[in-house]
């Protein structure tokens, strides 16, 4: 089974820090991705890498940076933590390829609340 | 832009009942389609892939409809255990990327 693992279920920061969120896979896929999930706004991709120290922006970037210096291991980084960046932040893991082969594997979530 | 639209629900069902959810797409070069669910408060799995030809997976029926560019969902005989959000996922043609509706909420009572 693929597990994908993140390293907190609920964070509380404040304004202004710089907040990390891990995401560690275990089944060797080369494609990872970070997504925030809002009420009425469903799941929007924020970046995704799909190789080591690769990454590309997804369709809301803003505000975050990602990195990958290992292929089990995926981070975001918000530089600056700001109210309207408090979500779920979902990260994901998947083979490349299509067809079917792109199946997302998916973590627990992260339930960030910005002060 | 929509890109991939589901009538968000909820649908309240009766234990038992059959209920079909439908989904659009604008892309029609789109490669891949999935159903996913998610129960509150938890990740998105997949259920099942949408082939051209149809295919079920034991009470769950989807459908894949290119010129129309929709996909539905049938769910027959449906149990408690079934309430769930129900994610219609669309690989557009980025290697890869995926595009996910916001999601159709079932809630079967008893």
């Amino acid at each position: 089974d693929v597990k994908v693992t993140q390293s907190s279920r609920y964070l509380v920061k404040r304004t202004g820090e710089k907040v990390f969120l891990e995401c560690v896979q275990d089944m060797d896929h080369e494609n990872m991705f970070w997504y925030r999930q809002d009420p009425g706004l469903g799941l929007r991709l924020i970046y995704f890498s799909y190789d080591v120290k690769m990454k590309e922006k997804g369709d809301i970037p803003e505000g975050y940076s990602v990195s990958r210096e290992k292929k089990e291991r995926f981070s975001l980084i918000l530089e600056s933590a700001s109210t309207n960046q408090t979500s779920m932040y979902l990260c994901a893991s998947s083979f490349p390829g299509t067809g079917g082969a792109e199946t997302q594997y998916f973590g627990p979530g992260t339930r960030l609340l910005v002060l | 832009r929509k890109e991939v639209e589901q009538d968000p629900g909820p649908f309240n069902v009766p234990e038992g009942a059959t209920v079909a959810f439908n989904c659009t797409y604008s892309n029609s070069a789109s490669q891949s389609f999935f159903w996913y669910r998610q129960d509150c408060r938890k990740e998105p799995k997949l259920l099942m892939s949408v082939y051209s030809s149809g295919n079920e997976d034991g009470r769950f029926t989807a459908q894949l409809n290119r010129a129309s560019q929709y996909i539905s969902l049938l769910i027959r005989d449906s149990k408690l255990s079934d309430s769930a959000t129900y994610l219609c996922v669309v690989n557009m043609g980025g290697y890869s990327t995926l595009t996910f509706g916001k999601g159709t909420m079932l809630l079967v009572s008893p």
